[in-house]
């Protein structure tokens, strides 16, 4: 298993800006995902992008993959108050792998 | 809507005694489901993989007769906390593999989480 490791590990905005994480990992991979955690509360999740994909749109989500450089990156567009929350990234090698997580991007989106 | 769902949300136990959770998937048969534990401001530490039909897989470091869990069925995962203490107070979260094919094939799923309080 590997984890990936998330950038910034903090992030505040304004509302209506928009909001960039990254997510670094180390080996191939099969997919990655996105999820996205309020405070106390158990994991959502918002999008799954595949190895031969390179970039995935869910509402106000983008998400992009560059395999060649073991990336990926979450932009929010026109971020709101509700969004506040912490996001996590997952690089899933495929078959039983178990998911680690790193520490994750807390986001804040000031009203 | 929710296709994981873990209960109880919340449970307050005396020191001692045993806690039991249940992970269940709603609409999916999980094999594999996983559990984990999450202190404040921290990131999630997977505790265990739990495989149906079989014994679970524990992490370094976490004891497995302090953390009983069991895979019975296709759809419920459970973790006990055995002889609970203080320090075993903290928020655990579940979660499970989608095989199914399709735009949601292996995606991963977790619940809402428990937390657990031992006085």
């Amino acid at each position: 298993s590997q984890q990936g490791e998330e950038d910034p590990q903090a992030l505040s905005i304004q509302e209506g800006e928009n909001a960039t994480m990254n997510c670094s990992y180390k080996t191939s991979i099969n997919n990655l995902q996105w999820y996205r955690q309020n405070s106390g509360r158990g994991l959502v999740h918002l999008i799954l992008i595949r190895s031969n994909e390179r970039e995935k749109h869910s509402g106000r989500l983008r998400v992009t993959l560059d395999t060649s450089k073991k990336s990926s990156s979450l932009l929010i567009t026109a971020s709101r108050a509700a969004d506040t929350a912490s996001y996590f990234c997952a690089p899933i090698k495929g078959g039983s792998e178990k998911l680690v997580f790193g520490k994750g991007t807390k986001l804040t989106v000031n009203p | 809507g929710a296709v994981v769902s873990q209960h109880p949300s919340w449970v307050i136990c005396k020191s001692g005694t045993s806690v039991k959770i249940e992970c269940r998937s709603l609409d999916f048969q999980a094999t594999t489901m996983f559990w984990y534990r999450q202190f404040p401001k921290q990131s999630l530490m997977l505790m265990a993989t739990s495989n149906e039909g079989s014994k679970a897989t524990y992490e370094q470091g976490v004891e497995k007769d302090k953390f009983l869990i069991n895979h019975a069925s296709l759809t419920l995962s459970t973790l006990t906390v055995t002889s609970a203490h203080p320090e075993d107070s903290s928020f655990y979260i579940c979660s499970a593999r989608d095989w199914r094919r399709g735009p949601e094939g292996n995606t991963i799923y977790f619940g809402e989480g428990s937390w657990l309080t031992v006085v």
